[in-house]
């Protein structure tokens, strides 16, 4: 079946530091992929998605490639800052069916 | 003008209760959806209406009872609740025609906790 693995948390980072998130999946077809970040007490909300290969989805300085050579969508951004501090949910789409998540991911940023 | 909305926001109950969760949605999606996250963030789909009628039904206890009045609304009915039905339930909705690229819209969570 779809499914969705992305790297055990909680990583924590001081601010300004470099942030990568591993995303890898496994899809029968060729998937639309999504990082939704989920702040404390609140919803989800996309951060940024990627709907074919070598698509770069980029928002708020967060940037990730759909490589369908290496199955992954790993998330980036160069400097965090404390207000980054959050769930981060790699996800995917296919044939317009659910979106598959994958097990989320806690960010937690120190000043 | 809150896009996804969800009552009620927190809900504390007994083991055994009936309890009700709602969802409207004005973004004029088709689709809905309910998620149950668990305490580890871990989010796995429950249902999917479309156009008020169930497409998706995961494996689901049938205490969990969904009900679409109109495409705008999706509600959540769960009898006899258990200590394990404690979590957050996020209530979604999706645009129709977009197939893979849409985004899902989400609910702000109620978090049910079972006594």
């Amino acid at each position: 079946g779809n499914s969705v693995t992305q790297m055990e948390g909680p990583v924590t980072l001081s601010e300004e530091a470099f942030l990568t998130i591993n995303c890898t999946y496994t899809a029968t077809g060729y998937p639309s992929l999504f990082w939704y970040v989920q702040y404390p007490g609140e919803g989800l909300q996309l951060l940024l998605k990627a709907t074919k290969a070598d698509d770069k989805g980029s928002n708020k300085g967060f940037e990730a490639t759909y490589r369908k050579e290496t199955t992954s969508f790993h998330l980036e951004k160069g400097s965090v800052q404390v207000s980054d501090s959050a769930v981060y949910f790699c996800a995917l789409r296919l044939n317009g069916d659910k979106l598959v998540f994958g097990a989320g991911t806690i960010l937690r940023v120190k000043s | 003008d809150t896009a996804v909305s969800q009552t009620p926001k927190y809900l504390v109950t007994q083991m055994g209760n009936d309890k009700s969760i709602k969802c409207e949605q004005n973004l004029g999606h088709d689709t809905m959806y309910w998620y149950k996250q668990d305490s580890k963030k871990f989010l796995k789909i429950m249902f999917s209406y479309n156009n008020k009628e169930l497409i998706i039904n995961e494996t689901v206890p049938n205490r969990f009872s969904p009900k679409s009045p109109d495409k705008a609304h999706l509600n959540l009915h769960i009898n006899s609740l258990e200590l394990g039905d404690s979590a957050v339930y996020f209530c979604a909705s999706s645009s129709p025609g977009t197939g893979n690229t849409g985004e899902l819209f989400f609910g702000e969570g109620s978090r049910l906790t079972v006594l």
